[in-house]
């Protein structure tokens, strides 16, 4: 069974503005880590923010923010002024019960407009 | 450069032959993950070693499919006897313990 929805296959942005890229997740772990991605046309997966099933405030690093809501079960990454660089697909992933593995998503892609 | 490397990038073989792919891990790293992309998807898990050892391997990690870390530090992943259906992109990660896995820039394998 897919544990991780992303429903936004592809999303534009203009330059600047801020976006919110969906992520929706199943588990019945109580004990479970939250990721995102971002992977340019290059292939490389870069690690973007991490939250944490029982941390209390939502994640953020520098322009992104994790807005994470348990009982919805969702896990949304916002990037605020966004940047022509920003442009990529972008992946959500989950690690249960710190078993180590990744259950990724099946990405969205953002294109950032001038 | 101190991060995840791979080798090699690009791989074209001839269905039937064996390959063979290293990953090098963040030196300190004692997790070390395999993972594979199709296109259009998301990575999919195959197996993961911690030092040594080897903890979990996907159903996806077929009879031909092999991986080792032999000394806990670089991993190989060995395929024999390709397929096309095994062209994709094979990504290599690493992490301390429950920490954010770092990814290595892939190997790209072709299978005509």
């Amino acid at each position: 069974a897919q544990k991780i929805t992303q429903t936004q296959p592809g999303m534009f942005v203009q330059e600047k503005e801020a976006v919110t890229l969906d992520c929706t997740y199943d588990t019945s772990d109580p004990s479970y880590g939250l990721f995102w991605y971002k992977q340019p046309s290059s292939g490389e997966m870069i690690f973007l923010i991490y939250q944490g099933s029982y941390d209390q405030q939502n994640a953020t690093e520098g322009r992104y923010s994790l807005n994470f809501q348990k009982a919805r079960k969702s896990a949304n990454l916002v990037i605020s002024a966004s940047q022509l660089g920003d442009s990529a697909m972008y992946f959500c992933a989950m690690e249960e019960n710190q078993g180590g593995k990744l259950i990724f998503g099946q990405g969205t892609e953002l294109s950032v407009k001038p | 450069d101190t991060g995840v490397s791979q080798d090699p990038r690009h791989k074209i073989t001839k269905r039937g032959q064996n390959v063979t792919f290293r990953c090098d891990p963040i030196s300190e790293h004692n997790r070390l993950y395999w993972y594979r992309q199709t296109l259009g998807q998301g990575p999919e898990f195959l197996t993961y070693f911690q030092n040594e050892a080897q903890l979990e391997k996907s159903r996806l990690l077929s009879d031909r499919f092999s991986a080792e870390r032999p000394k806990g530090s670089f991993s190989t992943l060995e395929i024999q006897r390709t397929e096309q259906g095994d062209s994709a992109m094979y990504l290599c990660a690493s992490s301390l313990l429950q920490e954010e896995q770092y990814f290595g820039p892939g190997t790209r394998l072709t299978v005509t």
